[in-house]
């Protein structure tokens, strides 16, 4: 069974539908996070999670909003989706670590593929 | 700030000739860095990372990059490239803040 599991893998939408996107992981982690890629523009960070009571707006959180609603689980929300918001989305895990910084690998999901007409 | 460049969006080779893919970084603050690979249709998966140890890191698949200070480049090389590994391949650095992630290169071996 995967690590850290994504659903739904696939969704298409209407413009101004609410969505949501859910990240489940069994690896024990307490930091989560969530990215878009689009072609050419690598990964971006939208929001994480350092534990359940710990939520950080990353580079492009506009339009989006999040939910950790346990030390597995977290949701990305997109309220009134828009095209532009059409993308790969990809749900990640990390450790603390024994620095207890932001230097450990991320572990990702399968990614959910979102397009928004 | 920290930023990372990857030298070229798509880079060719044909098989069984040298991968050369090349990533330098901008941090104020000593850095980590990353190398991952996505294959079609699949998450991202660790290929190796720097962590302030050895310079020379190896990773998975015969992949392995420098940490070279003075030119901030963080190279990823492999000898002999193979059909499979076609794939695209992200530089990430972290150091005071979560992963910030180049824009990727796509790698493609030609038979």
């Amino acid at each position: 069974d995967a690590d850290v599991t994504q659903t739904p893998r696939n969704r298409i939408t209407k413009t101004g539908k609410r969505i949501m996107l859910e990240c489940s992981q069994t690896k024990g982690h307490d930091r989560m996070y969530w990215y878009r890629q689009d072609p050419g523009l690598g990964l971006r960070l939208i929001y994480y999670s350092f534990d359940v009571k710990d939520i950080n707006k990353g580079e492009i959180s506009d339009g989006y909003s999040v939910s950790r609603q346990a030390q597995a689980k977290f949701s990305l929300s997109l309220e009134s989706a828009i095209p532009n918001q059409t993308a790969l989305y990809f749900c990640a895990t990390s450790d603390e670590g024994t620095s207890g910084g932001t230097t450990d690998t991320q572990y990702f999901g399968p990614g959910t593929r979102l397009t928004v007409l | 700030a920290q930023s990372v460049t990857q030298l070229g969006s798509h880079v060719s080779v044909s098989e069984g000739a040298l991968v050369l893919l090349r990533c330098n970084y901008s941090s104020s603050v000593p850095p980590y860095l990353f190398w991952y690979v996505q294959y079609p249709n699949q998450g991202l998966q660790l290929l190796l990372k720097y962590t302030s140890a050895a310079t020379l890191v190896k990773g998975i698949n015969g992949f392995e990059a420098e940490f070279k200070k003075s030119e901030t480049s963080f190279h990823l090389t492999k000898p002999s490239a193979h059909m499979s590994d076609a794939a695209e391949y992200f530089c990430a650095l972290s150091g005071n803040t979560p992963l910030v992630f180049g824009k990727g290169t796509r790698l493609s071996v030609i038979a």
